[in-house]
């Protein structure tokens, strides 16, 4: 199946500064991709949609100006933890979605990147 | 707001045990619902579902929906130690394009 890359898989980093997280599909052009958060023993909450060349779309309550999406190219999206804070430390998760995503098996989850602010 | 509950939380069984795991929803525009199994990482792929009363299987495990009562259900038969993970259900909003995941099932199967 599709192939759907992330990294960096584990980071720690000291707060106040920033973090970015990439995800990449490897042999598909993602057309959409979408970014989670999952705290322990909670579901995956969606953060944000990004669609290439074009600004991302925030669920309520997330802060675009702190969690930074970039989709500049059909194969990579990133996200940037800016002046992280322990509140942050959380698993993200990035998928990507080709075709417009309307069937599930067109929706791969990258690896997840487990962020940790100290 | 869609909203998708799964139930039980958790559940503990031996191998060799059947076990069904539920999952209700409320969407507005319904498209399709999604079972994916999840380990220590990201969720992995199982079944998609977008026509009621039809079947769907791979080896153990199996997975039905029911659009007129709004659930599914995902079966597994002879359970094994390796099926020990977090099941999770998640709805496709035809009109956002937007997957809302339940909170998951933490299925732990002993030897």
């Amino acid at each position: 199946g599709a192939v759907v890359s992330q990294h960096p898989s584990r980071v720690i980093c000291k707060s106040g500064t920033s973090v970015k997280i990439e995800c990449r599909s490897l042999d598909f052009q993602a057309t959409t991709m979408f970014w989670y958060r999952q705290f322990p023993k909670q579901s995956l909450m969606l953060m944000a949609t990004s669609n290439e060349g074009s600004k991302a779309t925030y669920e309520q309550g997330v802060e675009k100006d702190k969690f930074l999406i970039n989709h500049a190219s059909l194969t990579l999206s990133t996200l940037t933890v800016t002046s992280a804070h322990p509140e942050d430390s959380s698993f993200y998760i990035c998928s990507a979605s080709w075709g417009g995503g309307a069937a599930g098996n067109t929706i791969y989850f990258g690896e997840g990147s487990w962020l940790t602010v100290v | 707001e869609d909203k998708v509950v799964q139930s039980p939380l958790s559940l503990v069984v031996h191998e060799g045990d059947t076990v069904t795991l539920n999952c209700s929803y409320e969407v507005t525009n319904f498209r399709s619902l999604l079972w994916y199994k999840q380990e220590k990482k990201a969720p992995t792929f199982l079944f998609m579902l977008t026509s009621s009363g039809i079947e769907k299987k791979s080896g153990r495990l199996s997975s039905i929906l029911d659009k007129k009562e709004l659930f599914s259900i995902l079966n597994i038969t002879a359970t094994q130690t390796g099926d020990s993970a977090v099941y999770l259900c998640a709805v496709w909003n035809g009109a956002n394009s937007k997957l809302t995941f339940g909170k998951g099932i933490t299925l732990s199967v002993r030897p």
